[in-house]
C-alpha cells in the first residue's frame, strides 16, 4: 500500500548518542518534510526537501541534519542527542505536481535521557 | 511569508452541540485550505479541504467555509460525538505547494 513509513516508532537513548530517524514514502512524492511536535501541540517545520539533493532548513532552529539521496528516503540525523530533543518527529510528503495535501507518517516518539 | 492564525486553542462542547474553529491567513495567493484531525497518539489526517474557487464544502457532519475577501476560513462540526475529540489543524497552501499550519485547536466533546 502506498504510504509513508517512519521507524522506529519509539526510541529512548542516552545523551550524546548519534541517532537517525528513518522516513520512506512509496507514493513517488517529490516533496518531503520533517516536523517536530510535542504531543497535541503545534507543528514546527524543521527541514524540507523539494527533491533529490535538495534540502532546506525550516522555521524552527534544529541541531539535526537531513539528506535526500533517493526520492523515497528522507532520514533525519541528530549527531549528539540532548534531553531538549525529546519530542515527537513527524515526516510528511506531498506531490509537487498534482496534489496539494500532505500525507503524514505515524511519527517517532524520541526520549533522550 | 504566510501566517495562519487559529482560534480557539481549546474548545469544549457537549455531545450533540456544534463546534466551530476559525482560521485566518495573510497571503492572498493562498489557494488551498485543508483541515487535519489528529487523535491522541496518531498522525494528523486530512478530513476536509477547500479550494479558493469555492465558498463552502460539506461532508456529512463537517463543513468548511471560506471567505477570500476577509482571508478567513472555518471548520464546522455539527452533532458532535465523543470520537470527534482530537486536535484540529487548519492550513493554507501557496502556489508552490508549501503549507503553513495553524497552531491547533484541542476539541473535547463531553458525553
Amino acid at each position: 500500500e502506498a504510504d509513508i513509513y517512519q521507524t522506529p516508532r519509539y526510541l529512548v537513548i542516552g545523551t550524546g548518542k548519534k541517532i537517525t530517524l528513518e522516513c520512506s514514502q512509496t507514493m513517488g512524492h517529490d516533496k518531503m518534510y520533517w516536523y517536530q511536535q510535542d504531543p497535541g501541540m503545534e507543528l514546527h517545520l524543521i527541514h524540507y526537501s523539494y527533491g533529490v539533493n535538495s534540502t532546506e532548513k525550516g522555521d524552527l532552529s534544529s541541531e539535526s541534519t537531513v539528506s535526500r539521496i533517493r526520492t523515497e528516503h528522507f532520514p533525519l540525523t541528530l549527531e549528539s542527542a540532548r534531553p531538549s530533543h525529546t519530542s515527537q518527529y513527524l515526516c510528511a510528503s506531498s506531490d509537487y505536481a498534482s496534489s496539494y495535501g500532505y500525507t503524514f507518517g505515524s511519527g517517532t516518539r524520541l526520549t533522550v535521557v | 511569508g504566510e501566517n495562519v492564525e487559529q482560534h480557539p486553542s481549546t474548545l469544549s462542547v457537549q455531545e450533540g452541540d456544534s463546534a466551530v474553529i476559525k482560521c485566518t491567513y495573510s497571503d492572498s495567493a493562498s489557494n488551498y485550505f485543508p483541515w487535519y484531525k489528529q487523535e491522541l497518539g496518531k498522525r494528523p489526517q486530512l478530513i476536509i479541504d477547500i479550494r479558493s474557487n469555492v465558498g463552502e464544502k460539506k461532508d456529512q457532519r463537517i463543513a468548511v467555509t471560506l471567505n477570500k475577501t476577509a482571508k478567513h476560513f472555518s471548520l464546522h462540526i455539527t452533532e458532535t460525538q465523543p470520537e470527534d475529540s482530537a486536535v484540529y489543524f487548519c492550513a493554507a497552501i501557496l502556489n508552490n505547494n508549501d503549507m503553513r499550519f495553524g497552531a491547533g485547536t484541542r476539541l473535547t466533546v463531553k458525553p
